[in-house]
């Protein structure tokens, strides 16, 4: 069992709509949050790291919030692109500075 | 710009063979790490390398070992493969700037190994 749960497991959207997905996480002892893309066949590459409640980043039409008393975090994509189709991963980072990932939300943006 | 290469994007083995993958980081990187990705379940750590010549267990070492005789090359060595380790196998490196914990972890393409 994950400790780290993301949800939905995968997502299909039309081009142009707007979407959001959640990575859950244990809420004691938090020290960062990070989000991953995962494109297929490249390299997964970091998105955001987040260490505070109550952040908010953005990366162009991506954005993040988190939450850590309660322990979860949104990501959300404004007027999704076939290019932003990805798998995207939650990961949180634990006391021994190690990261514990979540299963991923593969999305599919169709044009 | 920041490259972790992996010698193979994809590799197929037989039963009992010994499996050599190896990861090749520019960064100078302390920190190596080998995941392996299977569906539903998200990276799992099978091994990380504070270092040179510095390896310790992540959550699922078993039927692997490593090497680090050089900083930036880390190698996952599988004794004697067994289908269960077919899977996606994901190395990764990370510097020490401080606090450890907001450093990302820069990633291979991965390898996808099919063990037959």
């Amino acid at each position: 069992i994950l400790n780290v749960e993301q949800s939905p497991q995968s997502l299909h959207v039309q081009e142009g709509d707007s979407t959001n997905f959640t990575c859950s996480f244990p809420s004691s002892n938090f020290y960062a949050l990070h989000w991953y893309r995962w494109e297929t066949a490249k390299s997964p590459e970091a998105l955001f790291v987040m260490t505070l409640n109550g952040d908010e980043k953005k990366k162009g039409r991506i954005s993040a919030t988190l939450n850590t008393k309660e322990g979860y975090s949104y990501l959300y994509i404004k007027g999704s692109q076939p290019e932003d189709s990805a798998t995207y991963l939650c990961a949180h980072n634990n006391a021994g500075n190690m990261l514990t990932f979540g299963g991923g939300t593969r999305l599919m943006v169709k044009p | 710009d920041v490259k972790v290469t992996q010698s193979s994007r994809y590799l197929v083995k037989r039963t009992g063979e010994k499996v050599f993958l190896e990861c090749v980081q520019d960064m100078d990187h302390e920190n190596m790490f080998w995941y392996r990705q299977d569906p539903g379940l998200g990276l799992r750590l099978i091994y990380f390398s504070y270092d040179v010549k510095m390896k310790e267990k992540g959550d699922i070492p078993e039927g692997y070992s490593v090497s680090r005789e050089k900083k930036e090359r880390f190698s996952l060595i599988l004794e004697s493969a067994s289908t269960n380790q077919t899977s996606m196998y994901l190395c990764a490196s990370r510097g020490l700037a401080a606090p450890l914990s907001y450093n990302e972890q820069f990633f291979g393409p991965g390898t996808r190994l099919t063990v037959l």
